[in-house]
């Protein structure tokens, strides 16, 4: 079975501070996605990436950051975290190809305070 | 670019009536169309997807769904529900190229009632 294991399920942090949200497949899939999750938005792409080191922003990258140092590992990095990205934050990935679907995270769920 | 636009937020039902949760999308290139649903404090997991063919998909659990490109429709249908199939359902395209982005709609909320 694929996985995609995101490192914390909730989390809790202060206003300002820099937050490290990550991602981990195990199958060899080359794209990776960040999404964010708001109730009555559904799902609105962050960052996504297709190979190492390569990224592209999504529809709302603003407050956000991303690395990919590993094929496996996709971070999605917070610079200052403010009270409005709190939020469902959700990572998938999946096989080269637009027609293969996509494996999803269990999703963290993050409280900036 | 592409859209996809959900047109019900909410779907209530009773248990084992049909349902419909529509989805309407737009792109001015080819697309592939999926169904995702989300069960309470989970990830998404794939429902079903139309590729290309036949315009009738059928998915796990009993769903189903019809691609209509004149309508640039692609609504999902159950018979019969039951109470498992409570969940947040996303309806999502891609464009015809390996490094496309998914777009996903506002998600349909279904509930259902004993």
């Amino acid at each position: 079975d694929v996985k995609v294991t995101q490192s914390s399920r909730y989390l809790v942090k202060r206003t300002g501070e820099k937050v490290f949200l990550e991602c981990v497949q195990d199958m060899d899939h080359e794209n990776m996605f960040w999404y964010r999750q708001d109730p009555g938005l559904g799902l609105r792409l962050i960052y996504f990436s297709y190979d190492v080191k390569m990224k592209e922003k999504g529809d709302i990258p603003e407050g956000y950051s991303v690395s990919r140092e590993k094929k496996e590992r996709f971070s999605l990095i917070l610079e200052s975290a403010s009270t409005n990205q709190t939020s469902m934050y959700l990572c998938a990935s999946h096989q080269q190809g637009a027609h293969r679907q996509a494996f999803f995270g269990q999703g963290t769920r993050l409280t900036v305070v | 670019a592409q859209s996809v636009t959900q047109l019900d937020s909410q779907v209530p039902v009773f248990e084992e009536a049909p349902v419909e949760l529509r989805c309407n999308y737009s792109s001015s290139v080819s697309v592939y169309l999926f169904w995702y649903v989300q069960y309470p404090n989970q990830g998404l997991q794939l429902l079903l997807k139309y590729l290309s063919g036949s315009t009738l998909v059928k998915g796990i659990n009993g769903f189903e769904a019809e691609f209509n490109k004149s309508q640039t429709s692609f609504h999902l249908r159950k018979p019969s529900v039951h109470i498992s199939d409570t969940a947040e359902y996303f309806c999502a395209v891609t464009a015809y190229s390996s490094a496309s982005k998914i777009i996903f709609g506002s998600g349909t909320r279904l509930s259902i009632r004993p």
